[in-house]
């Protein structure tokens, strides 16, 4: 079954709005979690780190006051997409990471969520 | 630089023809990789890892440092394989890293 539940998997909103993307682990205490974006058949580009309990850790280019992220417990990490904007329309993909936790995989991912932003 | 690239963007085969998709990269240390594959509208799904050595789905992949590949391989592709394929390497000690992907390779097997 399902290790991660991201919601809501799409949204369509104004230009000027913000947009809150939840990432829930279902059975795994997920102190690390990961958010992607992924654009039209292309790859997965890592935005963050996402620590519960600690600020995360953006990758290079990625604006941390445009996409804010917050894992305030073993379960929940969102991502809050402020003042979108029509070029932030993309698919965002979160994960977390179990390794260790009788699992052989090193990160299990969400099924998405796609951002439309007119 | 940690990089992976998948030449391909798009790899058509018929059913039953050998498949080799292509993942070459770059780490300057002992590198972890994986083959995740994404099929229509499901999410991204681990289908191998080179420590495990397995065979999933009948898709092998080796390691080959000298090179710096890990091509995914199936002898004799299905209708069923037809999804979006990609290489990844994690990228940090231990259990814990983060994973960077290559740019994907979309596999289709026609009839």
């Amino acid at each position: 079954g399902a290790v991660v539940s991201q919601h809501p998997s799409w949204v369509i909103c104004k230009s000027g709005t913000s947009v809150k993307i939840e990432c829930r682990s279902l059975d795994f205490q997920a102190t690390t979690m990961f958010w992607y974006r992924q654009f039209p058949k292309q790859s997965l580009m890592l935005m963050a780190t996402s620590n519960e309990g600690s600020k995360a850790t953006y990758e290079q280019g990625v604006e941390k006051d445009k996409f804010l992220i917050n894992h305030a417990s073993l379960t929940l990490s969102t991502l809050t997409v402020t003042s979108a904007h029509p070029e932030d329309s993309s698919f965002y993909i979160c994960s977390l990471e179990v390794w260790g936790q009788g699992d052989n995989q090193p990160q299990h991912f969400g099924d998405g969520t796609r951002l439309s932003i007119l | 630089a940690q990089r992976v690239t998948q030449p391909e963007k798009l790899l058509s085969v018929f059913k039953g023809a050998p498949v080799e998709l292509k993942c070459n990269y770059s780490y300057s240390g002992s590198p972890e990789l994986f083959w995740y594959v994404q099929y229509s509208r499901q999410r991204l799904q681990l289908l191998l890892r080179h420590i495990s050595r397995e065979s999933i789905k009948g898709f092998t992949a080796d390691l080959n440092k000298g090179e710096t590949s890990f091509h995914l391989k199936k002898p004799f592709a299905q209708e069923e394989d037809s999804a979006m394929y990609y290489c990844a390497l994690k990228h940090g000690s231990g259990n814990t890293g983060k994973l960077i992907f290559g740019q994907g390779t979309t596999l289709q097997v026609k009839p």
